[in-house]
């Protein structure tokens, strides 16, 4: 079945740690997202690739780190600097035309910071 | 960051009742507006694109309307059904910006 997949559902990192969030697709869409959800607002874009070895920051990237090797994952890092990374992340991907092309979306993972 | 709001935040109906919802965002240099439903525990999937200002589209007893020069949307549900129970979700595309996404309206619908 083509999808996308998130990996892991939850996580629970220490305060300081850098973590990985996994994203994988096969539907072989060129531009891939990240957004965070938070309680009682929309969801806002950390990062996001239209072609492999290219990103660009989206509107809430500080303390975020994202790559792009391969056109199916786009792993991000939230790292030590991200001030408050408790939240609820959703990868998406899309086709090639950015604005008109629905994006399809993974189901989430929910990182809590102790 | 642009501003995408919609209304109510959430709304109760009877199992066939008719609804709907709005969603508003600036009127300015507008590209693209799409709408999603988003189930508990499942990943939000995509409704309509709509992209002219005037555009109804439609999809089973779900339809939506768009109004691009007072910058408003509508999301209507004939015949409510329990399936229809979702968060349903705006994102507002303006060129020069990335989407933003409205908060949402939460639908629950009581058989």
């Amino acid at each position: 079945d083509g999808g996308i997949t998130q990996s892991p559902k939850y996580l629970f990192r220490k305060e300081g740690q850098n973590v990985t969030l996994s994203c994988e697709q096969n539907l072989n869409h060129d531009a891939m997202y990240w957004y965070r959800q938070d309680p009682g607002q929309g969801l806002r874009l950390i990062y996001y690739s239209q072609i492999v070895n290219d990103f660009q920051k989206g509107d809430i990237a500080e303390g975020y780190s994202v790559s792009r090797e391969k056109k199916e994952s786009f792993p991000l890092t939230v790292t030590s600097a991200q001030k408050n990374p408790t939240a609820f992340y959703l990868c998406a991907s899309s086709g090639r035309q950015k604005i008109t092309d629905t994006q399809y979306f993974g189901p989430g993972t929910r990182l809590t910071v102790l | 960051i642009l501003n995408v709001e919609q209304s109510p935040q959430s709304l109760h109906v009877q199992e066939g009742d008719s609804t709907n919802f709005t969603c508003s965002f600036p009127s300015s240099n507008f590209y693209a507006l799409h709408w999603y439903r988003w189930e508990t525990a499942k990943s939000p999937e995509a409704l309509f694109v709509m992209t002219l200002n005037g555009d109804e589209k439609k999809k089973g007893r779900i339809s939506a309307t768009l109004n691009t020069k007072e910058g408003y949307s509508y999301l209507y549900i004939k015949g409510s059904q329990p399936e229809d129970s979702a968060t349903y979700l705006c994102a507002f595309y303006n060129y020069g910006q990335n989407f933003v996404f409205g908060p949402g309206t939460r639908l629950s619908v009581l058989p």
